[in-house]
């Protein structure tokens, strides 16, 4: 049973670009987050999906970002014109169900670097 | 809202010393309680957890306990490795929201010399 997936594991884009960031969760699992971790900080919630479904985006910037998991296919990262200040590593986590107790499972990350 | 504090770092010490990394948490209700463990370039990997109070996490001679009374949750090894060198996390589950999402600290360096 692969683990969860991210790719690219290293992305550079140039100010004004878009970034789109992959995330294939463990197989049987629905529910993905994803997590931004600033240079020398802990890791800060993004947002939480299910198939098809926004479950919780509090930790979304308003505009340029966005996420999307389909029915099939992995869940995407979106983000639009990007800034130096998007430079970050983005992790995505799976799990089988949600509640506090459950154990997720990370991806190795997508270090974007906008130059 | 809820948060956590771990002690900042990095944090050195020769091989087979004793490791305590601090960690303290502010939250409502009951949450689950997690370290997890980042080596250089890699993804978090859970260490160990604990789902209430006075349970006691251990994995690969990691271990901490859930302290309600001081709302704590100390990592402690009695004999660190250098292979033990690696960010360390704390972490806790939204018990409000019971969606999984995890609020985690600062993180911890941790360097261990031979």
């Amino acid at each position: 049973n692969a683990g969860v997936m991210q790719n690219p594991r290293h992305l550079v884009r140039r100010r004004g670009q878009e970034a789109r960031l992959r995330c294939s969760p463990m197989k049987g699992h629905s529910h993905v987050y994803w997590y931004r971790q600033l240079p020398e900080e802990g890791l800060k919630f993004m947002v939480y999906l299910q198939k098809e479904n926004i479950i919780d985006e509090s930790g979304m910037p308003k505009e340029r970002f966005s996420a999307e998991f389909p029915k099939e296919g992995p869940s995407i990262l979106r983000i639009q014109q990007v800034v130096r200040g998007d430079s970050a590593a983005y992790f995505c986590a799976s799990s089988p169900a949600t509640g506090s107790n459950t154990e997720a499972f990370f991806g190795q990350g997508t270090r974007l670097t906008v130059v | 809202g809820d948060s956590v504090t771990q002690m900042e770092g990095p944090v050195t010490l020769s091989e087979e010393a004793f490791l305590t990394i601090n960690c303290t948490y502010t939250a409502t209700g009951y949450p689950s309680l997690f370290w997890y463990v980042q080596y250089p370039g890699e993804g978090l990997q859970l260490l160990l957890k604990a789902t209430k109070a006075d349970d006691k996490g251990s994995n690969k001679g990691f271990e901490a306990t859930y302290r309600k009374e001081t709302t704590s949750f100390h990592l402690e090894k009695g004999s660190v490795q250098v292979s033990d060198s690696a960010v360390y996390f704390c972490a806790l589950a939204d018990g409000s929201s019971n969606t999984g999402k995890l609020i985690f600290g600062q993180g911890t360096t941790l360097q261990v010399k031979p």
